[in-house]
This record gives C-alpha cells, sequence and structure tokens, in this order.
C-alpha cells in the first residue's frame, strides 16, 4: 500500500531534549511538508521540501531543524529552542509543489512532560 | 486581516439540511484551492480542489469566486458522517517559493 507513515504516533519530550519525528513516504512523490496543529487552530507550516537536499522554511521553522537525504524521508527535529513544542505534528507530501493535493500522514502527538 | 479566514463554527444541523461554508482569501495572487476534511484527532484529508469554474461531487460543490476573493463548500442533504471540520487551503507564490495557507477549519454537526 502506497501512503505516509509517521512514527511515532505519541512522544514525551524533557526541558531541554531534541526529539526527531519520523516521516517516510512510498508515494514517490517530490514535495514534502511539516505543519503543526494546536487546539482550535489551523495548521501551520515548518518547513517543505521540493526536491532531495534542498528545503525551505516555512512560517514557524524557528526551534525546528529538518533534512531530506532521501526523496522518502523527511525527519523533522524539535530542539530544545522551541519553548512550546506541545502539539500535533503532521507530514504530508505532494507529487511535485503545494499547488497540488497534498497527501497526509496519521500525525504524531508531542507532549512536554 | 489573516490571509485566509474561515466562520470556526459550530454549524449544527439536522440530517438533510444544506449547508454552506465560505472561506474568504486576502492574496489576490491565490493560484490554488482546496477543501480538506479533518476528523477529531486524525490527519486532515482532501475533500475536494476548487476551480475557477466550480465542481461538484456527488452532494459537495465547491466554488470559487475571484473577484471577492473566496471559496465555497456547499453540502446538500447532510449525513451523520458528514460531521467533521472543513479546511479550506489556498496556495499562491511568494518570492518565487509556495506559500501554503490553511484556514482554521469550520466545525460542522450534523444532527440526528
Amino acid at each position: 500500500d502506497g501512503g505516509i507513515t509517521q512514527s511515532p504516533k505519541y512522544l514525551f519530550r524533557k526541558e531541554g531534549q531534541n526529539v526527531t519525528l519520523s516521516c517516510e513516504q512510498n508515494l514517490n512523490h517530490d514535495a514534502m511538508y511539516w505543519y503543526r496543529q494546536d487546539p482550535g487552530q489551523g495548521l501551520r507550516l515548518i518547513y517543505y521540501s521540493q526536491i532531495v537536499n534542498d528545503f525551505q522554511k516555512g512560517d514557524i521553522a524557528e526551534g525546528y531543524s529538518v533534512s531530506r537525504e532521501k526523496k522518502e524521508s523527511f525527519p523533522l527535529t524539535v530542539t530544545s529552542a522551541q519553548k512550546n513544542p506541545t502539539a500535533f505534528y503532521l507530514c504530508a507530501s505532494s507529487i511535485r509543489t503545494s499547488y497540488e493535493t497534498q497527501y497526509f500522514g496519521p500525525g504524531t502527538r508531542l507532549l512536554v512532560l | 486581516r489573516k490571509e485566509v479566514e474561515q466562520d470556526p463554527g459550530p454549524f449544527n444541523v439536522p440530517e438533510g439540511a444544506t449547508v454552506a461554508f465560505n472561506c474568504t482569501y486576502s492574496n489576490s495572487a491565490s493560484q490554488s484551492f482546496f477543501w480538506y476534511r479533518q476528523d477529531c484527532r486524525k490527519e486532515p484529508k482532501l475533500l475536494m480542489s476548487v476551480y475557477s469554474s466550480g465542481n461538484e461531487d456527488g452532494r459537495f460543490t465547491a466554488q470559487l469566486n475571484r473577484a471577492s476573493q473566496y471559496i465555497s463548500l456547499l453540502i446538500r442533504d447532510s449525513k451523520l458522517s458528514d460531521s467533521a471540520t472543513y479546511l479550506c487551503v489556498v496556495n499562491f507564490n511568494s518570492g518565487g517559493y509556495q506559500k501554503v495557507t490553511f484556514g482554521t477549519g469550520t466545525k460542522l454537526q450534523v444532527i440526528p
């Protein structure tokens, strides 16, 4: 089955700790995205990548980092610099650009202990 | 003014009713538009793209009004299973990069 997988489903972070969220897709899509969703709010774009080894900051990139070494994978690291990391993190992909349909993974809920 | 605005609702409607949502956008150069559906604590899923000529998929109709800068979603003969949050998405090119903006969503509750 083709799709996007995210792991883990739930993640707990201690203060001052970096954590990495996984996102993998086997749809052969060029573009991948990371969003953050807070309760009662819309999705906000953190980073996106249109091609391997290239990525751009979204609206709320501070405190986050990404890499795109493989087409299939776009991991997101939430660093200790992100002061309010508790949120629902969603990864998505599209064939080439955001002008096309985006397909979402099931998301990771990050909680700070 | 927010780039994309939606009435958060909730819209509480009886089964079988017709309900319509609007989504306004501020950037007149916006190039593509979508409606997504998001169930509670789940990921968004594409409901339909919105084309300039309008498009229909069963009970759902989406329209784009570029002059007034809004998109709309009409749901006819509402079902209990339509209860969800409906997100609009607007894309435009900003400085050579794509900018994708989600609305905060409109919550629909269909009542028996």
